[in-house]
């Protein structure tokens, strides 16, 4: 069965630390997707990015770095020099090309990031 | 206009009550979905439709019901409203291309 496990609830750090957020994922598929997502105070949700089960490259973009371990089931996402507009709850999600594109969403880690 | 757009964005209702909460896109995608936000549970399917003709329970259907309209519209339906389905409210369109997903601004539901 396919599942998504955030095991950090909640992070606190302090503007300009690096945070990780972790993200370990099952599934029995080959061909699977996996996403991250924003969901700032106002509650709507910001796709960040998508990576698909073949390409294991990581990715950067600005402050944001994401590491794609197969070999460990983990979909890590790490911000650098975090900064107060950071603070928001983040989800990572699954999508398995044979379970027909459903997304199965982690429970989310809440970020916080003090000034 | 948004790709996809959420009414009401805000709703009290009273238990016991009907109530629909709509979803519309114009992204032109086939496939739909209704989620539900818990704090610390994430985001749970509730229904998902491939096309007009095709309707899927998700993993918490109990208590709902959905309709699509048309391809570009989907609704989710509290026949009667109990507190505990207090919650945020997505809907969200799929394509089949990119495995992209394109989600509302939620729908804030309470019910008292």
């Amino acid at each position: 069965a396919q599942k998504v496990t955030q095991a950090q609830t909640e992070i606190s750090v302090v503007e300009k630390e690096d945070v990780t957020l972790d993200c370990v994922y099952e599934t029995r598929d080959t061909t699977y997707y996996l996403f991250w997502y924003k969901q700032p105070p106002s509650g709507e949700l910001v796709f960040l990015i998508r990576r698909n089960s073949f390409d294991e490259q990581n990715e950067i973009s600005g402050r944001y770095s994401w590491n794609f371990q197969k070999s460990t089931s983990s979909f890590n996402f790490t911000i650098t020099a975090s900064q107060v507009v950071d603070s928001a709850v983040y989800f990572c999600a699954l999508s398995e090309r044979r379970n027909t594109g459903k997304l199965i969403f982690g429970q989310g880690t809440t970020l916080q990031v003090k000034p | 206009d948004a790709d996809v757009t959420q009414t009401p964005r805000n709703r009290i209702t009273k238990t016991g009550k009907r109530i629909m909460l709509e979803c519309s896109q114009t992204k032109g995608h086939d496939r739909m979905y209704w989620y539900r936000q818990d704090p610390g549970l994430g985001l749970r399917l509730i229904y998902y439709s491939f096309d007009v003709k095709d309707i899927n329970k998700g993993e918490i259907s109990d208590g709902y019901s959905v309709s699509r309209q048309a391809q570009a519209k989907f609704s989710l339906s509290l026949e009667s409203a109990i507190p505990n389905q207090t919650a945020l409210y997505f809907c969200a369109t799929g394509s089949d291309e990119n495995y992209g997903y394109t989600f509302g601004s939620g729908t804030r539901l309470t019910v008292v």
